[in-house]
């Protein structure tokens, strides 16, 4: 199994709503990642975890809170966006140390 | 971070061959190339990396100048599926360095 899956695959919230993003995999790495794109724009590191623990922060704002539960498992808390926010959210995983990157196939997000 | 520098956009025709050039004149000994692709609608996927020699897998083969400061991404026979934004990235070797830095890549247009 070499796929990074998340949900949800769409999500439209209020700028004063709270919502979650969910990222998964089971290839047994130990290396999770998210990424921001917004359109026509390459991808933008926000924050990596290396076995279960914040290993980067890209100086990210605080109304993105990432947590990892397990080593399967990586969540990005969305708290009080901005529209422009509105973006795509990809997440990765790889083997520690890390070389080739896994992408799910993002969370499409707009904030009204 | 040493710098890529990719053409914008490229064309090809269905069944051609396709050389996608990057060049990075900046590159330091323990930088290794990468090149990830990225279809429309989805995640990015890791296509090919290689260090000093020329590289083959299923998807593509990677030839590396003798000088190491340019790469050619080679598809053997483009297809429709192929149409994609191509990232060309460096990376430095080290077990803590998880950075991957896309540059802005080549669109390539396949035409039936």
């Amino acid at each position: 199994d070499t796929e990074v899956t998340q949900t949800p695959k769409h999500l439209v919230m209020g700028m004063t709503n709270k919502k979650s993003l969910k990222c998964e995999q089971h290839m047994g790495h130990r290396a999770m990642y998210w990424y921001k794109q917004k359109a026509k724009k390459p991808p933008e590191l926000m924050f990596v975890y290396s076995y279960e623990k914040l290993s980067i922060n890209e100086s990210v704002p605080s109304r993105f809170s990432p947590e990892c539960p397990n080593s399967s498992l990586l969540n990005l808390h969305l708290h009080a966006l901005q529209p422009e926010d509105s973006a795509l959210y990809l997440c990765a995983s790889s083997q520690n140390p890390p070389e080739t990157q896994y992408f799910g196939p993002g969370t499409r997000l707009l904030v009204l | 971070d040493a710098k890529t520098t990719q053409p914008n956009s490229m064309e090809s025709n269905e069944e051609e061959p396709v050389h996608l050039p990057c060049n990075h004149s900046t590159i330091s000994g323990t930088d290794y190339i990468h090149w990830y692709r990225q279809l429309p609608s989805q995640g990015p996927e890791y296509v090919i990396h290689g260090l000093t020699s020329n590289v083959n897998n299923r998807m593509a083969s990677l030839a590396i100048a003798e000088d190491r400061k340019s790469s050619t991404l080679i598809l053997h026979r483009a297809t429709l599926r192929d149409a994609a934004v191509y990232y060309c990235i460096l990376r430095r070797s080290g077990g803590s360095n998880y950075k991957l830095t896309f540059g802005k890549g080549t669109l390539l247009t396949v035409n039936p």
